[in-house]
């Protein structure tokens, strides 16, 4: 069965520190793997989707980056961290051709960045 | 005006009572789906639908394509469903993006 695994759950890290948040899938190839982000009180924003190794799509400009070194693992990064980046982060994956399509979430990582 | 509008933006329900949420998207899509914020954060994907109806368990999902709308209703709530849902659609031009609603907080009280 294919399971999603994203950590760390919780972070509070000082503005202007580094960030790394990862995520990896397990049971199935070649996925589609999305991040969201969630400000409190407003709807999930898409940050980052990549379709394949090495292939990242950025949604909005902001100071994270994204990459995905190996097919099933996909990191969330930062440089300096700012006061705006708090929120609440979702990694996600779907299958797109020959199946249904339904996305499926990790966990999340709460961020608060003092 | 967003693409994807959900209503209502809270709804708080006694144990038992029929709910309906509803979400309207101005779009062309592929396909829409419900899913379920708990508090703690964790998303679980409910429905996916593109045509017609779904129902599992208690929940029925249902999407009518030529008005741009999709409901979702859940029969004999339950404490245990108070939860955010959050509707997304898929772009037709748009590959694996989805657009999301701000979601429903729904709270079911015993």
């Amino acid at each position: 069965s294919q399971t999603i695994h994203q950590w760390p759950a919780t972070l509070v890290q000082p503005v202007g520190s580094p960030l790394s948040l990862e995520c990896t899938v397990e049971g199935t190839s070649n996925p589609n793997l999305y991040w969201y982000r969630q400000a409190a009180g407003r709807g999930l924003q898409l940050l980052f989707y990549s379709v394949g190794i090495g292939q990242i799509s950025s949604e909005v400009p902001q100071n994270l980056s994204a990459s995905r070194p190996q097919d099933r693992q996909f990191i969330l990064s930062s440089k300096k961290l700012l006061l705006s980046d708090s929120g609440f982060y979702l990694c996600a994956w779907s299958i797109l051709a020959g199946a249904t399509g339904e996305l499926f979430f990790g966990e999340g990582s709460r961020l608060t960045v003092l | 005006k967003n693409e994807v509008e959900q209503s209502p933006q809270n709804l708080t329900a006694q144990e038992g009572e029929f709910i309906t949420i509803n979400c309207s998207y101005s779009v062309g899509i592929s396909a829409l789906h419900w899913l379920q914020q708990h508090p703690g954060g964790g998303i679980v994907s409910l429905f996916m639908l593109s045509s017609g109806k779904k129902k599992h368990g208690r929940l029925i999902a249902t999407i009518n394509i030529q008005e741009k709308h999709s409901s979702l209703h859940i029969t004999a709530s339950h404490p245990r469903d108070s939860a955010v849902y959050i509707c997304a659609v898929r772009e037709e031009t748009s590959g694996s993006r989805l657009t999301f609603g701000e979601g429903t907080q729904l709270t079911v009280n015993p």
